[in-house]
């Protein structure tokens, strides 16, 4: 199958700074990458989906200027979380899908940014 | 929003044992099913991708069966292992090849030696 990876693995920042947490398909190219953050006990809830050479589209009631994302190439999205709070700790996990609809969705290996 | 549940949330099961969970999801603008295993510390892997209504996939100890009609899929596990013990999600494939998936919460499966 396809390779997804996903850096940092863990991230510990303090509140107020930003962090950048990179998606990257290693042998596919992805016009199209995912963002998802998961809640304790909760389902992978889709945050935005970034396309190449273009705007993300975010999900409602995800604030853009909060979670900024550039997907600059085509093996390559980057999600910061800008001017982060506590409450922005969580699991963020990306995913491309290699293909057209119907395709598979390969995921990265998630981040846990913890923001004290 | 799509609505995705999966039943049950959680299940222990004696290892040789067979088991299966649920799927359930809007019928309607259907075109595919996703089923992943995730294994903690680990990225999600995809087991089956599923479009067609009556298809049934198999890899290995584990099949799944899909019934986009009445919009469920079954994931069945034969013989369970040790191994077999993760998260197992499901997501339908509504829209275009550019929209993310929708997940439910999983079947958290355990399997106990």
């Amino acid at each position: 199958g396809a390779v997804v990876s996903q850096h940092p693995s863990r991230v510990i920042c303090k509140s107020g700074t930003s962090v950048k947490i990179e998606c990257r398909s290693l042998d596919f190219q992805a016009t199209t990458m995912f963002w998802y953050r998961q809640f304790p006990k909760k389902s992978l809830m889709l945050m935005a989906t970034s396309n190449e050479g273009s705007k993300a589209t975010y999900e409602q009631g995800v604030e853009k200027d909060k979670f900024l994302i550039n997907h600059a190439s085509l093996t390559l999205s980057t999600l910061t979380v800008t001017s982060a709070h506590p409450e922005d700790s969580s699991f963020y996990i990306c995913s491309a899908r290699k293909g057209g609809l119907g395709n598979t969705i390969y995921f990265g290996e998630g981040s846990w940014l913890t923001v004290v | 929003i799509l609505n995705v549940e999966q039943s049950p949330q959680s299940l222990h099961v004696q290892e040789g044992d067979s088991t299966n969970f649920t799927c359930s999801f809007p019928s309607s603008n259907f075109y595919a099913l996703h089923w992943y295993r995730w294994e903690t510390a680990k990225s999600p892997e995809a087991l089956f991708v599923m479009t067609l209504n009556g298809d049934e996939k198999k890899k290995g100890r584990i099949s799944a069966t899909l019934n986009t009609k009445e919009g469920y899929s079954y994931l069945y596990i034969k013989g369970s292992q040790p191994e077999d013990s993760a998260t197992y999600l499901c997501a339908p494939d509504s829209g275009g090849g550019a929209d993310g998936l929708t997940f439910g919460k999983g079947t958290h499966l355990i399997i106990q030696p």
